[in-house]
């Protein structure tokens, strides 16, 4: 099945700077790859995705871009702030489409 | 919508007691997935529904675990008997479509067995 590994598992960035954080997956027919942003004690919500048609995809400070090829996905925060701290997760979907699986997760600090 | 909810929101229980948890997804969604959160194992999916039927239980972890979806709009996770390292964070998701829309989260239910 899908199996999908993310990098690093904790991240310390000063404010201001960028944070990068890579996933690879599996599956060369997966299609859609989401990431979700989890808050302490929140529930994951989803801040960007991107599917397997297109290379890149930006969304104001945040950016997400796919390898095919290489079967590698990543997430780009500029500027990083304060509040950009949480436990961030890729996923991709399986070669069904029918359901996502995760990455571990990536405890994002950002240090003022 | 209000979204995804469920209940309780936090549950503790002594070891051997029977859990039952509940979902209500986003009206419209067809699929229903179950998620166990810990530090150790992750987003963990248990099962997930299409149209009120299970479609993939290979991640109930044993026989002790247990989902239905008896309509569109509810659906249980039900543990008999719990554990100890049933101790997580359960969370229920929907989406309209799965692996290419957006899977909406609920609040979680935070099960402490004792």
């Amino acid at each position: 099945g899908e199996n999908v590994e993310q990098h690093p598992s904790t991240l310390s960035v000063q404010e201001g700077d960028s944070a990068v954080i890579k996933c690879t997956y599996s599956d060369s027919a997966s299609n859609y790859f989401p990431w979700y942003k989890q808050e302490l004690g929140k529930r994951p919500q989803l801040i960007i995705d991107i599917r397997s048609n297109v290379g890149e995809k930006k969304d104001q400070r945040i950016a997400v871009t796919l390898n095919k090829t290489a079967k590698h996905f990543s997430l780009h925060i500029t500027e990083t702030q304060p509040e950009d701290s949480a436990v961030y997760f890729c996923a991709a979907s399986n070669k069904y489409g029918n359901k996502l699986v995760f990455g571990a997760g990536t405890i994002l600090r950002v240090k003022s | 919508d209000a979204g995804v909810i469920q209940s309780p929101r936090h549950e503790v229980t002594e070891m051997g007691q029977e859990v039952t948890l509940r979902c209500k997804p986003i009206s419209g969604h067809d699929y229903l997935f179950w998620y166990r959160q810990t530090m150790m194992r992750g987003l963990e999916l248990l099962i997930y529904f299409n149209n009120n039927v299970p479609i993939d239980d290979s991640g109930m972890p044993e026989d002790r675990f247990s989902a239905k979806m008896p309509n569109a709009s509810f659906s249980t996770l039900k543990i008999q008997p719990s554990e100890p390292r049933d101790s997580a964070v359960y969370f229920c998701a929907s989406s309209f479509r799965a692996g290419v829309t957006e899977a909406f989260f609920g609040q979680g239910t935070r099960l402490t067995v004792v």
